[in-house]
């Protein structure tokens, strides 16, 4: 069956620091590839997608996040987090061919200042 | 951004009743919008994925006589819980696709079930 693992489920950070998070897929055919973060108290929101070409990502506020095929991971990046960097961050993969998302179960960061 | 709202945000009913929560995409058409549940501390869940015009389509384990599902038109869709108990409490998430954009899903905020 098509699963998305996220290793971290909770990360204590303090500002500044670098923060990667970890996320694996199980699904041997073509993806697509995001991240979504979910601020206390709101909406889901996209930070960024992978759809092809370049497999590193920019997105917004400074995340990226690098595909590698080989080892079916997408994991999240920022150099330097911020306190308002606060929140929960969701990886979902999107199989070739499918409209569904599957998501990971998700990874609560918490950045203090 | 595109923009999707959830009505009602927050709805409590007594157990045996049914619950109708709407999604409609704002300044967009959607001719597939999807259906999740979230549990406390848990990831989302996919109900269903609901077209515009045709019956929807409900994932492993999902009770389609208990989460009625229609899509009326190209920026709502509606979920009805019928005859909840307190199981069926939880946060649903509704998004919607962007018709031109294709691949990209737009979620709403999302409406806290809670049955007595």
């Amino acid at each position: 069956a098509q699963s998305v693992s996220q290793h971290n489920h909770h990360v204590i950070l303090s500002e500044a620091a670098s923060l990667e998070l970890g996320c694996n897929y199980s699904y041997g055919g073509t993806v697509n590839l995001f991240w979504y973060v979910q601020y206390p108290g709101q909406h889901l929101q996209l930070l960024l997608k992978y759809f092809s070409g370049d497999p590193l990502v920019k997105g917004i506020k400074g995340f990226e996040a690098e595909f590698i095929k080989s080892k079916f991971s997408f994991n999240l990046r920022k150099p330097s987090v911020q306190w308002s960097d606060t929140a929960e961050y969701f990886c979902a993969v999107q199989p070739g061919g499918y409209n569904k998302l599957i998501f990971g179960a998700g990874t609560r960061l918490a950045v203090h200042p | 951004g595109a923009v999707v709202s959830q009505h009602p945000s927050r709805v409590i009913c007594k157990s045996g009743t049914s619950v109708k929560i709407e999604c409609r995409s704002l300044d967009f058409q959607a001719t597939t919008m999807f259906w999740y549940r979230q549990f406390p501390k848990k990831s989302l869940m996919l109900m269903a994925t609901s077209n515009e015009g045709s019956k929807a389509t409900y994932e492993q384990g999902v009770e389609k006589d208990k989460f009625l599902i229609n899509h009326a038109s190209l920026t709502l869709s509606t979920l009805t819980v019928t005859s909840a108990h307190p199981e069926d409490s939880s946060f649903y998430i509704c998004s919607a696709r962007d018709s031109l954009t294709a691949y990209e899903q737009y979620f709403g905020p999302g409406t806290r079930l809670t049955v007595t």
